[in-house]
């Protein structure tokens, strides 16, 4: 069965600076997409990045990076030059491309950036 | 920028009431979703809709749950007998296409918070 595993529930980071926010995934399915959405405290989800199993490279929106790592079935987001504004929830998602694409999501890291 | 809306944005209601929530998903999207997160908790997946039928289903999609289209726009899910452990953050999301290696995102709307009391 395919599953998404966030270890980290909370991370503090100094405005400004970059922070990792871990995931790590399980799938036999040769065939998958990686997602991170971002929930504030408002509620709504934010799509922030995709990552597809067969792209060659990381891919990069803006602040936020995703450092996928195949072998090791780890997709861990990187944000950048972190502002206030990033203080929320972050959950990764996984695709599951054999029926119908639902997502399957992770515990979620709730990221506090400090002034 | 085209956007998922759903109504209304916060419903309470009894124990053993019906409630339908109400969803508009993107005008040309073809894959319909409704997820669902309790306080605290994670999203999870409860249903997917495509070509006017379920697609998939989770566990917690019971027969109490139950998901229409029924004009051309409007996406429902309907509970027929509420309890009190559906309350939670409902989530309806569409999906342009499903394609497997696509970056087809999901689109989330911003949820309808049901309060069963």
């Amino acid at each position: 069965a395919q599953k998404i595993t966030q270890t980290q529930p909370g991370m503090f980071v100094q405005e400004k600076e970059a922070v990792t926010l871990d995931c790590t995934y399980d799938t036999s399915d040769p065939s998958y997409g990686l997602f991170w959405y971002k929930q504030p405290s408002s509620g709504e989800m934010i799509f922030l990045i995709y990552q597809g199993s067969y792209d060659q490279q990381n891919a990069t929106e803006g602040r936020y990076s995703l450092n996928f790592q195949k072998a090791r079935k780890s997709a861990n987001l990187v944000i950048s030059a972190s502002q206030l504004g990033d203080s929320a929830m972050y959950f990764c998602a996984m695709r599951d491309d054999n029926q119908g694409g639902k997502l399957i999501f992770g515990q979620g890291t709730e990221l506090s950036v400090k002034p | 920028e085209p956007e998922v809306t759903q109504t209304p944005s916060h419903q309470v209601t009894q124990m053993g009431q019906e409630v339908i929530l109400r969803c508009v998903p993107i005008s040309n999207h073809l894959y319909f979703y409704w997820y669902r997160q309790i306080l605290g908790q994670k999203v999870e997946f409860l249903v997917s809709f495509y070509n006017n039928e379920i697609s998939e289903k989770s566990e917690i999609f019971d027969d109490q749950f139950s998901v229409e289209r029924p004009d051309g726009s409007n996406f429902t899910l309907k509970i027929r007998s509420t309890k009190l452990e559906d309350s939670a953050m409902y989530f309806c999301a569409s999906s342009e296409f499903a394609l497997r290696d696509s970056s087809y995102e999901q689109y989330f709307g911003p949820g309808t918070r049901l309060t069963v009391t």
